[in-house]
Parts: C-alpha cells; sequence; structure tokens
C-alpha cells in the first residue's frame, strides 16, 4: 500500500497570503495524484486531478505542481472560503490513498 | 447534470445489518468506477473500496476486506455498501465517489452504530 504523507499537519496564514501544502508518495505515483478540499459539513470537493490539473470551475489561484514522489499544492492570494482541510489522494495502485489532510486556518 | 444522491442517516445497534445506497444519474453509469469513502467523526478520508459497473471487479482497501461489500445495481445506475454484522468502531460518515480521482462525491451518509 502506498503511503501519502502531508505536511504541515496544519497551517495558519492571513487573507491575502500565499499557502504551499505539500504530498509525498511512499513510492512513484508519476502524476496520479488528485487534491481535494473539504469544508465543515460538505463533502470533499476535487480541486486538481494529474498533480497539475484544475477541475473545472475551480479558481486559477489553486495551482498544482510535482511528479514521482513529491506534490505541492499552492493556493495564491487566500479568501476566506479557503480556508478548510486539503487532502491529497494516489490513484496510481490500488488501493487508492489519502493523506491524512492539511488544515488550513486563518 | 451529475449527481450522485446517497440514502439517509442511519442509527443500528451493533451487530445488525445495513445496506447503504447512491443512486447516480446524468452520466454513462458503466463507465466509471464507484468508490466508497469513510470518516470517521473528526478524522481523515480513508477510502473503502471500488467496483466496476463494466465488469463487477471489485477491489478492497485490505482495512475494509471481508467487513463490508460494494456492490452495484446497473439497471438502475445504483451502488451499494453493504455490512452484514455491524460494530461502534463503523460510526462513520460513508461517502460514494465516482471515478479513479473523484470528480463527483454524494453527499454523504452518517451511520451510527450504538446500543
Amino acid at each position: 500500500e502506498i503511503v501519502m504523507t502531508q505536511s504541515p499537519g496544519t497551517l495558519s496564514v492571513s487573507p491575502g497570503e500565499r499557502a504551499t501544502l505539500s504530498c509525498r508518495a511512499s513510492q512513484t505515483i508519476y502524476n496520479n495524484l488528485a487534491w481535494y478540499q473539504q469544508k465543515p459539513g460538505q463533502a470533499p470537493r476535487l480541486l486538481i486531478a494529474g498533480a497539475s490539473t484544475r477541475a473545472t470551475n475551480i479558481s486559477a489561484r489553486f495551482s498544482g505542481s510535482g511528479s514521482g514522489t513529491d506534490f505541492t499544492l499552492s493556493i495564491s492570494s487566500l479568501q476566506s472560503a479557503d480556508f478548510a482541510v486539503y487532502y491529497c489522494q494516489q490513484y496510481n495502485d490500488w488501493p487508492s490513498t489519502f493523506g491524512q489532510g492539511t488544515k488550513l486556518e486563518l | 447534470e451529475v449527481q450522485l444522491v446517497q440514502s439517509g442517516a442511519e442509527v443500528k445497534k451493533p451487530g445488525e445489518s445495513l445496506k447503504i445506497s447512491c443512486r447516480t444519474s446524468g452520466y454513462s453509469f458503466r463507465n466509471y468506477q464507484m468508490n466508497w469513502v469513510r470518516q470517521m467523526p473528526g478524522k481523515g478520508l480513508e477510502w473503502m473500496g471500488t467496483i466496476s459497473p463494466l465488469d463487477l471487479e471489485t477491489i478492497y482497501s485490505p482495512s475494509f476486506q471481508g467487513h463490508v461489500t460494494i456492490s452495484v445495481d446497473e439497471t438502475i445506475a445504483t451502488g451499494y455498501l453493504q455490512w452484514t454484522s455491524l460494530k461502534a468502531s463503523d460510526t462513520a460518515i460513508y461517502y460514494c465517489s465516482r471515478g479513479f480521482y473523484f470528480d463527483y462525491w454524494g453527499q454523504g451518509a452518517l451511520v451510527t452504530v450504538s446500543s
């Protein structure tokens, strides 16, 4: 099973700043990585697939990069709506696995 | 419009059985994997397993193998997750989702198991 490790666990930032979230895979997953945003009481929402391709209707402020084992999600010009928990997921191999999440807080 | 609509909240006792559903519409059901994801209270996302409606191939996470069963009914474009003997530790929100990366999700179903 591929283990996904996200860092940091919690990231404290201010509106208008840039946030950088990391995700590392225990073995290569090429670019088979997705990022999700989850707000309290809601289902997760897909942000990025293929490591760097934004999902439909996702703001250009969200960008993904990386390949192999190391990946990054960047969020520029943070807005209040961006404060949430973010998960990475690998879908290169079954079982698919999620990281433990990064909480973006004010 | 793609939609995944899950059945409602359930309250069960330990040892009871349960089958929850995920009714889909707006896309070709057989062409997308259906997945189930668990989220225990205050915790992260855990992938439980997946099924291909095309050939019914089912793959489970080792953590859930033998404890749940995933199935589909292609005639009504609906997926299912079932337990034969619930435990208190099964208390969680369960989400269905489609694909290899999950572009659409159900709204979640809260399952509470308590004596």
